[in-house]
């Protein structure tokens, strides 16, 4: 059974970088199909998605970042990270990655059944 | 970009309820309608993925409706284990989440 679980500091300076490692463990991250994601969710509110990776090359992000994030994979290891440049106190939030399912089009059209438990990341000085 | 708007945003019920929460996209999507469930301090669970197809091991209770841009889902028969917050996110165009519902106890 698939699972992730992410990994990385609970707490960032402003105007650093966060940088978050997901560690994947009973799946391949070769495996076409599968849309290797980054979402975050600022304390009470809804979830935002960040990025994916797809066939262990391909990117996409949400353009709302201004160019900030990179996501970034290592298949030897079986894990992937996020890179969160130049963070204010608005990036404070839990940070999740997840594994959606569906084609190039449609990169969620079979949903994201599989998530990591989350991390809190606070940004603050 | 699509914008998802759900209604309510919250609701009270009570066990053995049926209640319904709605999901709006802003532009055609299709059957491309995914429902979550989240619960505090808990990472999102998905319920239903394409408008209406139950995800493995959800309860069937649990079932999505809709096209287009109108979605629902229904939850036929509430249980203790149910209250939570639920969100739909759209799959049309890469996603977008709509705001959340949040079903509280009465």
């Amino acid at each position: 059974q698939v699972q992730l679980q992410e990994s990385g500091p609970g707490l960032v300076q402003p105007s650093e970088t966060l940088s978050l490692t997901c560690s994947v463990s009973g799946d391949s991250i070769n495996r076409g199909g599968f849309y290797w994601s980054w979402f975050r969710q600022p304390p009470g509110q809804g979830l935002e998605w960040i990025g994916y990776f797809y066939d262990s090359a391909d990117t996409k992000y949400n353009l709302s970042f201004n160019n900030r994030v990179t996501i970034l994979v290592d298949t030897s290891r079986s894990r992937f990270s996020l890179k969160l440049t130049s963070v204010t106190a608005a990036d404070t939030a839990v940070y999740y990655c997840a594994r959606g399912v569906g084609t190039v089009t449609m990169p969620y059209n079979y949903g994201v059944g599989v998530w990591g438990q989350g991390t809190t990341v606070t940004v603050s000085s | 970009d699509i914008q998802m708007t759900q209604s309510p945003s919250s609701l009270s019920a009570s066990v053995g309820d049926t209640v319904t929460i709605t999901c709006r996209a802003s532009q055609f999507i299709s059957i491309y309608l995914n429902w979550y469930q989240q619960k505090p301090g808990r990472a999102p669970r998905l319920l239903i993925y394409a408008a209406s197809k139950l995800e493995g091991g959800v309860p069937s209770r649990f079932s999505g409706s809709g096209s287009g841009t109108d979605f629902g889902l229904t939850i036929s028969g509430l249980q203790p284990e149910d209250f939570a917050t639920y969100y739909c996110q759209q799959a049309y165009t890469i996603q977008s989440f709509g705001g959340g519902t949040k079903v509280e106890t009465k």
